[in-house]
């Protein structure tokens, strides 16, 4: 069974930084793509970033580029994203999510992880 | 960036009708690399099509997909009080990704 378990989460400053880690467990994790997404309250999903099985590609949303930074450990079935430069409209529950093998069409997802930027 | 439009953003209907929800793209995706998930409050969403119309692990056959280059449709033939839920599409033909805003299907 397919387990991706967020941890990391929590309360931070403007300004701030908080760096979320997402265990895999239950498939070949080195095989397939992940993304991050997130759901800001009251609102819809956003797709945050990608990175490619053997991390040589990584794809930022916009809002994101330049203060995030996704990143894969392979031999410890682990996702990483490190969120700089926080804002109060990255408050969100950040969800991640295994891609495919070939596409980065999202296969499952996990129970997500809240984050709250607030002074 | 491919925008992806969902409507209608509300559908109140009774457990037994027929669902039909549509996703629009403003750029034709690609080798139609179009997905539903459906989200429920306090759940992981859960992947319900992929490739526009190929029905995930599990889900059940009430659920299916079409539509091809901007158009696209989520059907579901009878609805079951479970699948009152908010959907979304995701497009993964290009990068990056992006997702429609949702469609919320409430009973009536």
């Amino acid at each position: 069974e397919v387990q991706l378990v967020e941890s990391g989460g929590g309360l931070v400053k403007p300004g701030g930084s908080l760096r979320l880690s997402c265990a895999a467990s239950g498939f070949t994790f080195s095989t397939h793509n992940m993304n991050w997404v997130r759901q800001a309250p009251g609102k819809g999903l956003e797709w945050v970033s990608s990175i490619s099985s053997s991390s040589s590609y990584m794809y930022y949303a916009d809002s994101v580029k330049g203060r995030f930074t996704i990143s894969r450990d392979n031999a410890k079935n682990s996702l990483y994203l490190q969120m700089n430069s926080l804002r109060a409209e990255d408050t969100a529950v950040y969800y991640c999510a295994r891609g495919g093998i070939l596409t980065t069409v999202i296969q499952s997802w996990g129970q997500g992880t809240l984050v709250t930027v607030s002074s | 960036e491919i925008v992806l439009t969902q409507s209608p953003g509300t559908l109140s209907l009774s457990p037994g009708e027929r669902a039909t929800l549509s996703c629009r793209a403003s750029q034709s995706v690609s080798s139609s690399y179009l997905a539903w998930h459906q989200h429920k409050p306090g759940q992981a969403p859960r992947l319900l099509i992929y490739g526009a119309s190929s029905r995930a692990t599990g889900i059940p056959d009430r659920f299916s997909g079409s539509g091809s280059g901007t158009d696209f449709t989520l059907t579901i033939s009878r609805l079951e009080p479970e699948d009152f839920a908010v959907y979304y599409c995701q497009q993964y033909g290009s990068s990056p990704g992006s997702f429609g805003q949702g469609t919320k299907l409430e009973i009536k």
